[in-house]
């Protein structure tokens, strides 16, 4: 069946990076573009960028523009994250969501979340 | 970028009863592209409604959506004990992708 599975949870001091993996399965990877949404504790879904992951091409919100990079890699059908300069603004759960048409669909399929937390 | 109001923040209700939730977009949401989400505790969200009205694949007949422009809705016809949850709208048709800042069903 169709699933993303996102790595284990994260634990780092500020400043550092967070690199989270999103492994896709079920479907053809290079067919759909990826999405990055987080979730800080108690609050709502905000999202951070989107990946084509048949060119790699991407798109960030302005907000994260200069600490996030998001990769793909083809030969196992998974998509990155990482996140540098972490702050404790930074706690929150990660997912990756697929977009189901072209890269301006609603995100029909979702991880289930990866939990980084920033803390000294 | 399009900010999206849900109202209300709280909507209490009992199994059986009709829920109606509302999304404002501070600007036309392009072609319709208006999603709505439910959340449950610990869980992903899970995509319910796109393009304002076509329901997602598997989801029951008791949601439905509706509006176009600025004004959008999610009605729940009747509350199965499993609908009680935080729901989200969220525009896909210019980006930044934006989310509004949920409602939740709750029992009363």
């Amino acid at each position: 069946q169709v699933q993303l599975l996102q790595s284990g949870a994260e634990v780092k001091k500020p400043g550092a990076s967070v690199k989270v993996s999103c492994k896709a399965s079920g479907y053809p990877f290079t067919s759909y573009y990826m999405h990055w949404v987080r979730q800080a504790p108690g609050q709502g879904l905000e999202w951070m960028g989107i990946i084509y992951p048949s060119d790699g091409s991407t798109t960030y919100a302005q907000k994260l523009q200069g600490r996030v990079t998001m990769t793909r890699d083809t030969s196992t059908s998974t998509v990155y994250m990482e996140l540098s300069s972490l702050r404790s603004e930074d706690t929150a759960v990660y997912y990756c969501a697929r977009d189901r048409a072209s890269g301006w669909g609603a995100f029909d399929i979702w991880g289930q979340g990866t939990m980084v937390t920033v803390s000294s | 970028e399009i900010v999206l109001t849900q109202s209300p923040g709280t909507l209490s209700l009992s199994p059986g009863e009709r829920a109606t939730l509302s999304c404002r977009a501070s600007q036309s949401v392009s072609s319709s592209y208006l999603a709505w989400y439910q959340q449950k505790p610990g869980q992903a969200p899970r995509l319910l409604i796109y393009g304002a009205s076509s329901r997602a694949t598997g989801i029951p007949d008791r949601f439905s959506g509706s509006g176009s422009g600025t004004d959008f809705s999610l009605t729940i016809s009747r509350l199965e004990p499993e609908d009680f949850a935080v729901y989200y709208c969220q525009q896909y048709g210019s980006s930044p992708r934006t989310f509004g800042q949920g409602t939740k069903v709750e029992i009363k």
